[in-house]
């Protein structure tokens, strides 16, 4: 079975340019999140799904950040504008079910702004 | 204080050794606890789940939950050079679905 597929995988862009990360979650599950990685401060919840629902998005940084769930199948994660700051990897994870510690991770975007 | 504290490591070991890794968390109310290995430039993967105190087993790993010390700890017996990766504590407290992860202690297996 495909995993959780991101892309693109890499992204160079200039500061306040827009920059959009999508993501295809494992087909069937229920439960999709969004993280940030940077050195500094490890890995981060963003925001999370459940049934396309958007259900905690407390760890969204700021208004330029904002993550749409039209279908099952489908979510992006879009900042606007960018910001040398926003650089970091940024992965999607999906699960079936309540069992918490069952996420399966994309391979993960790496966010560069210029 | 963070929410899960973990040694930024590196940890070195020599193959065969066993190897420690530690976590602390700071919400007593916290329920479920969970280990995740990342090799560099991949994405996490889950390798462990702890819910009550004590020991939990699953071949070479062994995860370690005290709940009154608010400690959880990941052993690797027969450490191995493919173990080398950081190790990511993680930890849900509350009803809902979002698991707070520590920084992550690199380990370093040394043939």
């Amino acid at each position: 079975d495909a995993g959780v597929i991101q892309s693109p995988r890499h992204e160079v862009t200039e500061m306040g340019q827009e920059v959009t990360l999508r993501c295809k979650p494992i087909s069937g599950h229920d439960y999709l999140f969004w993280y940030r990685q940077t050195m500094m401060r490890g890995l981060e919840l963003l925001i999370y799904f459940n049934n396309n629902v958007p259900i905690d998005d407390s760890g969204m940084p700021e208004d330029r950040f904002s993550a749409k769930m039209p279908n099952a199948s489908f979510s992006t994660l879009k900042i606007q504008p960018s910001e040398p700051r926003d650089s970091a990897v940024y992965f999607c994870a999906s699960k079936i079910g309540l069992e918490v510690g069952a996420q399966h991770f994309g391979d993960g975007t790496r966010l560069s702004i210029l | 204080q963070k929410e899960v504290e973990q040694n930024s490591g590196p940890l070195s070991v020599p193959e065969g050794a066993i190897a420690s890794l530690n976590c602390t968390y700071s919400d007593r109310g916290s329920q479920s606890f969970f280990w995740y290995r990342q090799y560099s430039g991949k994405s996490p993967e889950l390798i462990m789940s702890i819910y009550s105190n004590g020991d939990k087993e699953d071949g070479r790993f062994t995860a370690q939950l005290n709940k009154a010390s608010q400690y959880v700890s990941l052993l690797i017996r027969d450490s191995q050079p493919s173990d080398s990766a950081t190790y990511l504590c993680a930890v849900k407290a509350g009803g809902y679905q979002k698991v707070t992860f520590g920084t992550g202690t690199k380990l370093q297996v040394i043939p």
